[in-house]
């Protein structure tokens, strides 16, 4: 159980282009998603909190009308990356909060690899 | 804010046990986690615990939490080859109201050498 998705796993756009980014818990309901970048080599950082039915929290320093987040339902919120730019290459991984869990656990999903050419 | 620390390399020999560590500012913070993350990948929740416990063992995996002097730590025991991974060591803050969320650490790589 506690499985989350994302599609695509990786991805290669021209610069100026926008790219979606899709994140799905597929056997539990989500209300809270947070969306996290990672350098190579370095740690997870996040960029927003995402919350089903509503405006998601973004981190200080994270362009909203850049990274536009929808939680449009209980199991799947998207991460729209507008105009990228090469700078905007990274490893975006999503993670959801089961609605139902007892413990503050965050299920990850495998990430996305976004190339900016 | 919160941070955590952790060492960023970390090499053993096959069959021994390794050790990773991790420190942490937050005082209220309620629940730590591991997590393991290959190449190329997500995260894979290792174990958690509770800030009121002191140890947690689970198969070959034992966390011990030094809440006094904030230190956290993940042995893995017999460690095999398929153990070589980045861990990462989170702390989760408790804020009244709102979504928890998870602070990370820096990540330890570990390498496991035959």
């Amino acid at each position: 159980g506690a499985v989350v998705s994302q599609h695509p796993s990786w991805v290669i756009c021209k610069s100026g282009t926008s790219v979606k980014i899709e994140c799905r818990s597929l056997d539990f309901q989500a209300t809270t998603m947070f969306w996290y970048r990672q350098f190579p080599k370095q740690s997870l950082m996040l960029m927003a909190t995402s919350n089903e039915g509503s405006k998601a929290t973004y981190e200080q320093g994270v362009e909203k009308d850049k990274f536009l987040i929808n939680h449009a339902s209980l199991t799947l919120s998207t991460l729209t990356v507008t105009s990228a730019h090469p700078e905007d290459s990274s490893f975006y991984i999503c993670s959801a909060r089961s609605r139902t869990s007892g413990t503050d656990t965050q299920y990850f999903g495998p990430g996305t690899r976004l190339t900016v050419l | 804010g919160e941070d955590v620390e952790q060492s960023l390399f970390l090499s053993v020999r096959e069959g021994d046990s390794s050790v990773i560590n991790c420190t942490y500012t937050d005082s209220s913070s309620t629940y730590l986690y591991w997590y393991k993350q290959e190449p190329g990948a997500g995260l894979q929740l290792l174990t958690y615990i509770f800030s009121n416990m002191d140890m947690k063992q689970d198969q070959r995996l034992t966390v011990l939490l030094n809440k006094k002097d904030k230190h956290l730590s993940l042995r893995i025991a017999d460690t095999q080859t398929g153990d070589s991974a980045i861990y990462f060591c989170a702390e989760s803050p408790f804020r009244s109201g709102s979504a928890r969320q998870l602070t990370f650490g820096s990540g330890t790589q570990l390498t496991v050498l035959p």
